[in-house]
């Protein structure tokens, strides 16, 4: 079954503590692309990758890092999360011919 | 920060009516525009990517139009079913740099 797949669905945390969600595609898409959604701001870009080593930042990127070593893997990471980055994060992959597919997301609590 | 808006912010109709929502966007540099269904506590699922001026899709009674001119799109579904309640995304793809609207909820009535 083509897929995006998130993990974990939920995390609870505290400031500073390093954490990683990782995102996968077996859809051998291109491009992949991380949103955090907030009540009433909308899906926000964080970071996007058209390929494997290319990533860029979108809309909000500070705070984050991304890296795409492998095609299928595109994982968020928060080095120091602090209580403003607790939101509902989706990973997503797909190419404008064949339409883009979002994970099933992950709510981080950061406390 | 490039500006998309949508309206209505919500709507509520009878099952069996007809209904519209705009999606507004900048005009220039025009690259694709795409539609998302977000059902509550699910992922958004995409319903349509436009690229051409005048282009119109369908999906079953779903169906989206396309003015890059003026920025603008409208999403139209014909006979609402209370099944069709979620809201509806746009997003600017502005180069692989995504801007999403807020969407707008609908809300289907039985």
């Amino acid at each position: 079954e083509a897929q995006v797949t998130q993990n974990p669905r939920y995390l609870i945390t505290v400031t500073g503590k390093k954490l990683t969600v990782t995102c996968s595609q077996n859809m051998n898409h291109e491009y992949m692309s991380w949103y955090r959604q907030d009540p009433g701001l909308g899906l926000r870009q964080i970071y996007y990758s058209m390929n494997v080593e290319v990533t860029d930042k979108g809309d909000v990127p500070e705070g984050y890092k991304v890296s795409r070593k492998e095609k299928r893997n595109f994982p968020l990471i928060l080095e120091s999360p602090s209580p403003n980055q607790t939101s509902l994060y989706f990973c997503a992959s797909g190419g404008l011919n064949v339409g883009y597919t979002f994970g099933s997301g992950t709510r981080l609590t950061v406390v | 920060i490039l500006n998309v808006e949508q309206s209505p912010q919500s709507l509520h109709v009878q099952e069996g009516d007809s209904t519209n929502f705009t999606c507004s966007f900048p005009s220039s540099n025009f690259y694709a525009l795409h539609w998302y269904r977000w059902e509550t506590a699910k992922s958004p699922e995409a319903l349509f990517v436009m690229t051409l001026n005048g282009d119109e899709k369908k999906k079953g009674r779903i169906s989206a139009t396309l003015n890059t001119k003026e920025g603008y799109s409208y999403l139209y579904i014909k006979g609402s079913q209370p099944e069709d309640s979620a809201t509806y995304l746009c997003a600017f793809d502005n180069f692989n740099k995504f801007y999403f609207g807020s969407g707008t909820k609908l809300n289907v009535k039985p």
